[in-house]
């Protein structure tokens, strides 16, 4: 089955200690995106990559990183969280054209106290 | 650089009554556009998609949706909406030039009550 696997689904964690968002696709895509959800404001893209070693920022990648070693991971890095990253976070991919809609993975409620 | 803007943070309708979600963008460049749909706890589905062509888009669940090129506009409608349709609806725009990150507007809850 074609699909985004994020993991965990849920964190609730402290301020300052470090953490990774893992996700994985099965489809070969070339393009991989990470997004926050937020009530009242949507989804803003985070961080992207075209394909392996290629990564750019979003809107809003302040706080994080990411890397892109393997096609088909595309982990996300909270190296010093703070309470303000409290979000709703997605995976998602597609292939490279960008008339190809993306396939998101089921969400990481990430909580940082 | 792209915008989107959905007029409507809330729309209350009964079961089977007609809806319409309104989707502005602003882009510099043609585009693609897209409707995604997220039921509770889960993540985005797409719904449908404009890329060239007949302006009139058919999707899943029988939604569908009309590109407006002059007022630059792509509002989802459904006939008759069903309980299950009770989900948070994501209008969303690229540049149609390759590889194009996706814009998303902020959303519209859609709540059908009997």
């Amino acid at each position: 089955e074609a699909q985004v696997t994020q993991n965990p689904r849920y964190l609730i964690t402290v301020t300052g200690k470090k953490l990774t968002v893992t996700c994985s696709q099965n489809m070969n895509h070339e393009y991989m995106s990470w997004y926050r959800q937020d009530p009242g404001l949507g989804l803003r893209q985070i961080y992207y990559s075209m394909n392996v070693e290629v990564t750019d920022k979003g809107d809003v990648p302040e706080g994080y990183k990411v890397s892109r070693k393997e096609k088909r991971n595309f982990p996300l890095i909270l190296e010093s969280p703070s309470p303000n990253q409290t979000s709703l976070y997605f995976c998602a991919s597609r292939p490279g054209q960008g008339n190809q809609p993306q396939h998101f993975g089921d969400g990481t409620r990430l909580s940082i106290l | 650089a792209q915008s989107v803007t959905q007029l409507d943070s809330q729309v209350p309708v009964f079961e089977e009554a007609p809806v319409e979600l309104r989707c502005n963008y602003s882009s510099s460049v043609s585009v693609y556009l897209f409707w995604y749909v997220q039921y509770p706890n889960q993540g985005l589905q797409l719904l449908l998609k404009y890329l060239s062509g007949s302006t009139l888009v058919k999707g899943i669940n029988g939604f569908e949706a009309e590109f407006n090129k002059s007022q630059t506009s792509f509002h989802l409608r459904k006939p008759s909406v069903h309980i299950s349709d009770t989900a948070e609806y994501f209008c969303a725009v690229s540049p149609n030039s390759g590889y194009s990150t996706l814009t998303f507007g902020k959303g519209t809850m859609l709540l059908v009550s009997p």
